[in-house]
Parts: structure tokens; C-alpha cells; sequence
């Protein structure tokens, strides 16, 4: 079975500070993980995902993150944060084929402070 | 492209009564899957259908249920309602392969049951 978490469930940062939001999954099989941004009253948007191949993925909004098997970790990174950049951060992982779901962390709020 | 569109935006409906909840997605996708977010829970994976067929089904008592029509829209039930099925409704839509592909959400539909 898979499963995410999500360390912190709000990270605080200013304006023009590093944003780093951490994510570790636990999966059976090789994963493929993503992650998602989900702004006030709005449905979740595709930041980025990491399939096969290259273990940096870079994604929308000056976002990336680094795909790390023996820590298990997929943390997201932003190297300066944007005041539009406040909303909700998910991350995801899906397994085995056929199961045909995502499995979703409990989600990090992101706040920016000016 | 028109994006996966979910309707109603909000609805409001009384302990006991059954709601429904609609999801077009994208043109050419043919899964649709339906998750709840209700506050402090993250997303909790309800339902998957492809071809018209139930293919995955989530830790929900069988008062949650729905369908898939020929033209890939879907349709959630939610029967009996009680006051704790109170939270944000969201469909996605994948072309194929979720684990390649992602999902792309609709903007949800917030349910309220008083």
C-alpha cells in the first residue's frame, strides 16, 4: 500500500525566503509522486510530478522538487517566495497500476509574510 | 479546452436527505474520480470510473455512490444524509494513465448538511 507525510502541517515564511515543504511517501512498488496546489474555494492544480528518468523535476511557478529513493523523500522547493505563492500544498503517490488512485498527504498551508 | 467542470458550486441540504453531485470531465478523458475533503481529514479517495464501469471503490459506507454515463460525465450519490458528510466534493478527470498523467480537478462542490 502507499502512503504520504506531510511534515508540517503550516510553514510560515517572508517574502523573498526559501520555501521548503517536506514530503516522504511509503510505496511498495516504484512510485510516481506529485504534487498539487490548492488555492481559497478552488479544486487542486498540478505543481509538478515525478515519473521515471531525471530526479529534479521542475514544475509551474518557479517551484521544483528532487525525487530522493533512499530517504524517500519528494520535498518541494522554492528558492523565493512570492506572495502569491500562499495556499495549500499537496503531495501525492501513486503505485501499482489498475489501483488507479492517488493517495493524498494531509496537506501543508503555506503562509507568506510581507 | 474546457477544464473538468463540477456542478452545483454549493449545496445546502437537510439531515436525512440525498444529494447529488455532477462532474463533466475533460473532453477525451475517459476515468473520473470523486474524493472528499472535510475539514482537518485531507482528501479521502471516494470513487473511480472508467468506461462507464466502477473500478475502485474508497473506505466509504455504500449510502456513497454514484454512476458514469456514455459521455464519461459522472454522477455522485450521497444518500441518508448525516451532518459529518459536510465537506468539499472534488472530481478529476486523467487521460489514461493517472501515474502518468495526474489527475485535473474540477473547482469542487461544497456540501453542507444541516
Amino acid at each position: 500500500a502507499q502512503s504520504v507525510t506531510q511534515l508540517g502541517s503550516h510553514v510560515s515564511v517572508s517574502e523573498g525566503a526559501l520555501v521548503l515543504l517536506r514530503c516522504n511517501y511509503s510505496s511498495s512498488v516504484p512510485p510516481y509522486l506529485f504534487w498539487y496546489v490548492q488555492y481559497p474555494n478552488q479544486g487542486l492544480q498540478l505543481l509538478l510530478k515525478y515519473t521515471t528518468g531525471a530526479t529534479l523535476v521542475k514544475g509551474i511557478n518557479g517551484f521544483e522538487a528532487e525525487f530522493k529513493k533512499s530517504e524517500t523523500s519528494f520535498h518541494l522547493t522554492k528558492p523565493s517566495a512570492h506572495m502569491s505563492d500562499a495556499a495549500e500544498y499537496f503531495c501525492a503517490v501513486s503505485g501499482f497500476q489498475g489501483a488507479q488512485k492517488l493517495v493524498f498527504g494531509q496537506g501543508t498551508r503555506l503562509t507568506i509574510n510581507p | 479546452e474546457a477544464g473538468v467542470t463540477q456542478s452545483p458550486t454549493h449545496l445546502i441540504k437537510t439531515r436525512g436527505q440525498q444529494a447529488t453531485l455532477r462532474c463533466s470531465p475533460i473532453s477525451g478523458h475517459t476515468s473520473v474520480y470523486w474524493y472528499q475533503q472535510a475539514l482537518g481529514l485531507g482528501l479521502q479517495f471516494l470513487l473511480w470510473y472508467d468506461e462507464g464501469e466502477e473500478r475502485n471503490r474508497g473506505n466509504f459506507p455504500p449510502r456513497f455512490s454514484g454512476r458514469q454515463f456514455p459521455n464519461y460525465s459522472s454522477e455522485l450519490n450521497v444518500n441518508a444524509l448525516e451532518l459529518e458528510d459536510s465537506a468539499l466534493y472534488l472530481c478529476a478527470s486523467s487521460l489514461g494513465d493517472d501515474r502518468v498523467y495526474g489527475y485535473t480537478f474540477g473547482s469542487g462542490t461544497r456540501l453542507t448538511v444541516v
